[in-house]
């Protein structure tokens, strides 16, 4: 079955650390991964997606993921947090073949400190 | 490009009446996915579309959901007659299945219903 988990329901870090949401997917396929990105009463923005060659995909706003195959993961991270990063964030699959539909994560909710 | 657009972006409405949340997909993309999220269930699939034409309706909670796609620029989700545990925000996406785009999805605002 298609599953994305994201096992962290809730993040806080500090202004300035460093940051990693985790992500596991499972899927039949070649998959495409996603994160997106929503603001307080905002809808969902993608911050990057990977779906082939360099396993390292860079996105906006300094966020960066790594496609790890034999772990079926695609973490998402950054190296200093800005206050303005607090939002809900989520990870998403879906792939060739398929019928457009993306696989969601349930979301993690990052909290950034002063 | 516009994006997706949503309107209206809030509606407040009372249980039993009937209400219409309206999109408009980004020119040119094939697929449109409406979206509903809470606190308690997170970010439901409720239906989507391909070309026009219904692909998946399962996340439809009840019969007192609709969906239309008449045209390739516009999509209404409808609910008749709304109760309070409709209360939520619904979004809009849209999609161009294959090329450069690998399937991503772009949102719209949502529109945040409130049902009394």
């Amino acid at each position: 079955a298609q599953s994305v988990t994201q096992p962290d329901i809730h993040i806080t870090v500090s202004e300035g650390a460093s940051l990693e949401l985790r992500c596991n997917y499972s899927y039949g396929a070649t998959p495409y991964l996603f994160w997106y990105v929503q603001s307080p009463g905002q809808g969902l923005q993608l911050l990057l997606k990977y779906f082939s060659g360099d396993t390292l995909v860079q996105g906006i706003k300094g966020f960066e993921a790594e496609f790890k195959r034999s772990q079926s993961s695609f973490n998402l991270r950054k190296p200093s947090v800005h206050w303005s990063d607090a939002a809900e964030y989520f990870c998403a699959v879906g792939g060739s073949g398929n019928t457009g539909k993306l696989i969601f994560g349930q979301g993690t909710t990052l909290q950034v400190k002063p | 490009d516009a994006g997706v657009i949503q309107s209206p972006r809030h509606e407040v409405t009372e249980m039993g009446q009937e209400v219409t949340l309206r999109c408009k997909p980004i020119s040119g993309h094939d697929y449109l996915f409406w979206y509903r999220q809470t606190m308690m269930r997170g970010l439901e699939l409720l239906i989507y579309f391909n070309n026009n034409v219904p692909i998946d309706d399962s996340g439809m909670p009840e019969d007192r959901f609709s969906a239309k796609m008449p045209n390739a620029s516009f999509s209404t989700l409808k609910i008749q007659p709304s109760e309070p545990r409709d209360s939520a925000v619904y979004f809009c996406a849209s999609s161009l299945l294959g090329g450069r785009s690998y399937n991503e999805q772009f949102f719209g605002p949502g529109t945040r219903l409130t049902v009394l």
